[in-house]
């Protein structure tokens, strides 16, 4: 069965360094890969997906996920955080065309002054 | 183009009352999902409706929640005679080919 696990329910970092935020899936098969987050009472937005072709994707405001096929991982990472990056962060997988997005449990990004 | 939009925002129920949630999907938009975010818990998949069909309700519960996309208006999720479990952020998705755009939920609150 399809599964999505995010290690840390939180991520404490200073501002200005910087982060990754794990995700593993577990799928026999091809993967769309998807982060979402949420601001602080907001609903989900998307920050960026993997589809296909290039294997490193990022976002306008500085995020990037690799998608690693062998170690069936897609970390988020930014190399400089920001106090308005203090939100959730969730992962997510469907397999092929399938509708049905599986979710990680979410990580807590917090940003210390 | 509007987003999703969710209606109303925070709802607050008294056990044994319905609960009645509303998502209006993008415009040109004809597939819709809803989810459930119990608190410190990520989101859990519902159901997924197309106008006038339930395609997948794997996710609802059996008794007391029920869904619908009529061909005109917005999708409705009810709850019947809540109970506090029924707590939470309920999410509405719409999407017409892949991605999913979220609304911004609607908080229910059961004393």
């Amino acid at each position: 069965a399809q599964s999505v696990t995010q290690l840390d329910s939180q991520v404490p970092v200073f501002e200005e360094a910087p982060v990754e935020l794990r995700c593993n899936y577990s799928s026999s098969v091809s993967v769309y890969l998807f982060w979402y987050v949420q601001y602080p009472n907001q609903g989900l937005q998307l920050l960026l997906k993997y589809l296909s072709g290039s294997t490193l994707v990022e976002s306008i405001n500085g995020f990037e996920a690799e998608f690693n096929k062998s170690q069936t991982s897609f970390h988020l990472r930014k190399p400089s955080v920001h106090i308005s990056d203090t939100a959730e962060y969730f992962c997510a997988v469907t397999e092929g065309s399938n509708y049905q997005l599986i979710w990680g449990a979410g990580t807590k990004l917090i940003i210390k002054p | 183009n509007a987003g999703v939009m969710q209606n109303p925002r925070h709802l607050v129920r008294r056990r044994g009352q319905e609960a009645r949630l509303r998502c209006s999907p993008m415009k040109g938009h004809s597939h819709v999902y809803w989810y459930r975010q119990l608190p410190e818990e990520g989101l859990k998949f519902m159901v997924y409706l197309q106008k006038e069909n339930i395609i997948d309700e794997s996710g609802m519960p059996k008794e007391r929640f029920s869904a619908e996309f009529p061909k005109e208006g917005p999708s409705i999720l009810r709850i019947q005679q809540v109970v506090r479990g029924d707590s939470a952020a309920y999410f509405c998705a719409s999407s017409q080919r892949g991605e999913q755009y979220f609304g911004p939920g609607t908080r229910l609150t059961v004393t």
